[in-house]
């Protein structure tokens, strides 16, 4: 059973730029969630999708962004990036039961550096 | 607000040795994760305890879970310098009527030879 799969892996970005990270769950997890990875800030959430709705939202500005499509595959978008936003996005799916997200399965992630 | 505090936040030790990694949460949950990650790596899934008095066990990583203390250990037996990591733990629950997924800040094991 394949994993999940983000791309790209690793990109350089300027300030002011924009950037779109996709990710594919495991096949039948219909959630996914983001996070961002910092050594200062730790892990931090960014928000859930589940049946293309964003179902739960961290505390970052609306230059991040998602959405989910039909297939359960998701897409985050930072738009004027900052210096602070180089990271390591995280993206997890998850085999939702009930209202609760579950155990997460974590994609390799996608390093992001902004010059 | 839901918070979840690890300690310690560095562990160094030695091989074939055993230690204790706590991991306190601030609101009612009866579901806890464990996690690990390689320098350089993603998350991977260790534990997942679902009701109070959990125990759970892989190799030399035993996980529990004290819902009414809210408090979770990871006991490592007789360490391994495998067992080299990042281990985070994280709790869900809705806390003023929102659904929250909070991760630990992580503790950082390196265990020497």
């Amino acid at each position: 059973k394949a994993g999940v799969t983000q791309t790209p892996r690793y990109l350089i970005k300027t300030r002011g730029q924009q950037v779109t990270l996709s990710c594919s769950p495991i096949s039948g997890h219909r959630s996914v969630s983001w996070y961002q990875q910092t050594p200062g800030q730790g892990l931090q959430f960014l928000f859930e999708y589940f049946s293309e709705t964003q179902r739960n939202k961290g505390n970052f500005p609306g230059r991040f962004s998602g959405r989910q499509f039909s297939n359960s595959r998701s897409e985050m978008n930072v738009s004027t990036l900052e210096l602070g936003d180089s990271a390591l996005y995280l993206c997890a799916s998850s085999l939702v039961q009930r209202r609760f997200t579950g155990e997460l399965f974590f994609g390799e992630g996608s390093r992001l550096t902004v010059l | 607000e839901l918070k979840v505090e690890q300690n310690p936040l560095f562990l160094s030790m030695q091989e074939g040795k055993n230690y204790t990694i706590y991991c306190n949460y601030s609101t009612t949950s009866d579901r806890l994760y464990w996690y690990r990650q390689d320098p350089g790596k993603s998350l991977e899934s260790l534990f997942v305890l679902l009701s109070n008095g959990a125990v759970k066990q892989e190799g030399r990583l035993m996980a529990s879970l004290d819902t009414k203390a809210r408090l979770s250990t990871l006991h490592i037996t007789a360490a391994v310098h495998d067992l080299s990591a990042t281990y985070f733990c994280a709790v869900d629950g809705i806390t003023s009527g929102t659904y929250k997924y909070i991760f630990g800040t992580g503790t950082r094991l390196k265990v020497l030879a």
